[in-house]
């Protein structure tokens, strides 16, 4: 068990560029969650996976934010047209779908965006 | 609508030395979850212990232990034995069965140790 790993830890983009990060998550984990955390500030949930399917979306997930989970392993956060304001941690999270740990959720290690 | 509030956005304790953080929660729910994360500088977050809702019995792990006050909605973190492996920032967090699967983040409570 590797753990939950995100790809890459970090990335600087110009100001209208497209980025994509990659999960990992714990390997049988169904679930998996994307948060975005700025400077003093806890996790802010964007959304959630059951398996393939995007369960859950925040508000904060606009129009130019998309994640995908096509096989029920890895995921994608796409950020279409940088803005300043997207410059955050970004992280990910999994847990199993049963069991004891069915309430927990493992975190990787993020990915810090810079948007110049 | 739920909020995690962390009143104490820096804390230090002498190395071997005991400290409490704070957590307070807002909910209409009687069933629920409650966390208590460790994020060190640069590294991911990791779990330190956790609270059912429904369990009146506070949770314990080793050095770290909670006083879970359901009607106050408060939920401390009891650090005992302080190590200087203990700092780091610790967020408070809950989640409900109810409202989807997401956890609800305090601001945190960044813990220095000091030898």
């Amino acid at each position: 068990d590797t753990g939950v790993s995100q790809d890459p830890r970090h990335k600087i983009t110009k100001r209208g560029q497209n980025v994509t990060f990659r999960c990992d998550p714990i390997s049988e984990h169904n679930r998996l969650y994307w948060y975005r955390q700025t400077l003093g500030q806890g996790p802010e949930f964007l959304t959630y996976f059951q398996n393939e399917a995007q369960l859950e979306k925040s508000r904060l997930l606009s129009d130019r934010f998309s994640a995908e989970r096509p096989k029920g392993s890895f995921s994608t956060l796409e950020i279409q047209r940088t803005e300043q304001g997207d410059s955050a941690m970004y992280l990910c999270a999994s847990s199993p779908g049963q069991g004891p740990a069915k309430n927990i959720q493992y975190f990787g290690a993020g990915t810090r965006l810079s948007v110049l | 609508a739920q909020t995690v509030t962390q009143s104490q956005p820096e804390m230090s304790v002498q190395e071997a030395e005991t400290v409490t953080l704070s957590c307070t929660y807002d909910t209409s729910e009687s069933d629920y979850y409650l966390f208590w994360y460790k994020q060190p500088p640069s590294r991911q977050m990791i779990l330190v212990i956790r609270q059912e809702a429904y369990k009146q019995q506070n949770a314990t792990e080793n050095r770290f232990s909670v006083n879970f006050q359901k009607a106050a909605k408060s939920f401390s973190l009891k650090i005992s034995d302080s190590q200087l492996g203990d700092a780091a920032m610790y967020f408070c967090a809950y989640r409900t069965p109810n409202t989807g699967n997401q956890f609800y983040f305090g601001t945190g409570t960044s813990l220095t140790v000091i030898p």
